[in-house]
């Protein structure tokens, strides 16, 4: 069972190049997002899905795309990358299911893509 | 919205002995949940444990236990017998339980090292 797989694991751009960072998951959630971690900032939200052909914005979006064709994967596009977009960027899935009256909130994430760009 | 402050952004501790690690929260939700994720040098986001705020009783997992006071909004992490392998950076974050919309927002972190 892989889990959430997410590659590659290192990357480096130069400033106005484009990209795409992959995240796929085995585990059939509806639920996957994608999070950039940076010093002092903790995680934060870039965007999410609820399930295939759904997608919204979370709290720093701007400089990023994303699609959800399928259940499986959610990619991350850097259409324009630039210096600030320097970052560990971690995708995560879960389930989110009902279980009786208790929620399934457990989040499996990725082992996270460390960009640069110079 | 939720916000989620570790102010403590760095703690050490002796091997074998006891660390706690806070987190203060604010929202006015009245169902949600509270977790602690660890980072180590793996960069790994792993959860430790898990609390409902519906539930007065502290959640326990072998070595770590919470404090949740929830009329506080405080949610700090024990952790016993500290080991060489809980050396990471730790995460406190929170979930308003909204089904499929429900997201989780993390605080800045706080690095623990455990020297031997």
């Amino acid at each position: 069972n892989a889990g959430v797989t997410q590659t590659p694991k290192f990357q480096v751009l130069k400033t106005g190049q484009s990209m795409t960072l992959q995240c796929a998951q085995d585990m059939n959630h509806e639920y996957m997002s994608w999070y950039r971690q940076d010093p002092g900032m903790g995680l934060r939200l870039i965007h999410y899905s609820v399930g295939a052909g759904i997608t919204d914005q979370g709290e720093v979006p701007n400089g990023y795309n994303v699609s959800r064709s399928t259940t499986e994967d959610f990619p991350l596009r850097l259409l324009s990358a630039a210096p600030s977009q320097t970052s560990v960027y971690f995708c995560a899935s879960s389930p989110w299911t009902l279980r009786g009256n208790r929620m399934n909130t457990e989040a499996f994430f990725g082992q996270g893509t460390r960009l640069t760009v110079v | 919205a939720q916000t989620v402050t570790q102010s403590q952004p760095e703690m050490s501790v002796q091997e074998a002995e006891t660390v706690t690690l806070s987190c203060t929260y604010d929202t006015s939700e009245n169902n949600y949940y509270l977790f602690w994720y660890k980072q180590p040098p793996s960069r790994q986001m792993i959860l430790v444990i898990r609390q409902e705020a519906y539930k007065q009783q502290n959640a326990t997992e072998n070595r770590f236990s919470v404090n949740f006071q929830k009329a506080a909004k405080s949610f700090s992490l024990k952790i016993s017998d500290s080991q060489l392998g809980d050396t990471a950076m730790y995460f406190c974050a929170f979930m308003k339980p909204t089904g499929a919309n429900s997201k989780l927002t993390f605080g800045k972190g706080i690095t623990l090292s455990v020297r031997p």
